[in-house]
């Protein structure tokens, strides 16, 4: 059962575009909702997280928009550019245990 | 040392041999997580420790698999009679315990069940 549903699986975006990756949870245990960004051979590394009583974050050119009531988060890339190729899982952390979902990843593909 | 630490990084092992892959976390975490992506896939919960005990082993797969971290530090993933099933990569992460926010991941451990 997949506690966080990610959308889409992948993604191409134009250099300077916005990407916009979608995620949705149903635990309302959830917490705490960071973004994580990997590159091939690489660990997933945290880009910016948002806490549910937020329903903006900004960073840089990073925006993670939070909606409680429909239990959905996205992240928003302005400006994309080709260093941004990577793969972006959003995760959900449960406060009963600490332990942090993920979703299954958006392949993010900038063409210069 | 600065990050998470993961050995060994690539790992080729016959189908039925006993496994043991390392993780030294972040100097002062108490949390520790170790997680498994398939290709293609998000990282998969396998097992959280909170000090020295499993908090949560709800996510090991089965009994071939087995998690420990006898001083709170260093943690070791145990995998027995491995499976092809078993290839992927071995994700380990660590964060400060319940009250932190964070966790930070190593680059991981490959393995592989030929």
């Amino acid at each position: 059962q997949q506690q966080v549903k990610q959308s889409p699986q992948s993604l191409i975006v134009q250099k300077g575009g916005i990407s916009i990756i979608n995620c949705a949870y149903e635990n309302t245990a959830f917490d705490y909702f960071p973004w994580y960004q990997q590159f091939p051979g690489k660990g997933p590394a945290l880009l910016i997280a948002i806490r549910p009583d937020v329903s903006e974050k900004k960073e840089g050119r990073f925006t993670i928009s939070f909606n409680k009531s429909a239990k959905q988060f996205s992240l928003h890339i302005m400006d994309s550019q080709p260093g941004d190729s990577a793969t972006y899982f959003c995760a959900a952390r449960s406060n009963t245990g600490n332990q942090f979902y993920f979703g299954t990843g958006t392949s993010l593909t900038v063409i210069p | 040392g600065a990050g998470v630490s993961q050995t060994p990084s690539n790992k080729v092992t016959e189908k039925g041999k006993y496994v043991e892959l390392r993780c030294d976390p972040i100097s002062g975490h108490t949390a520790l997580y170790w997680y498994r992506q398939s290709l293609g896939q998000g990282p998969e919960f396998l097992i959280y420790f909170q000090g020295t005990g499993a908090a949560d082993d709800s996510g090991l797969p089965n009994d071939r698999f087995f998690a420990v971290r006898p001083e709170g530090s260093v943690s070791t993933l145990k995998i027995q009679r491995t499976e092809r099933g078993d290839s992927a990569v071995y994700l380990c992460a660590s964060g400060t315990g319940p009250s932190g926010n964070t966790i930070y991941f190593g680059e991981g451990s490959w393995l592989t069940v030929v």
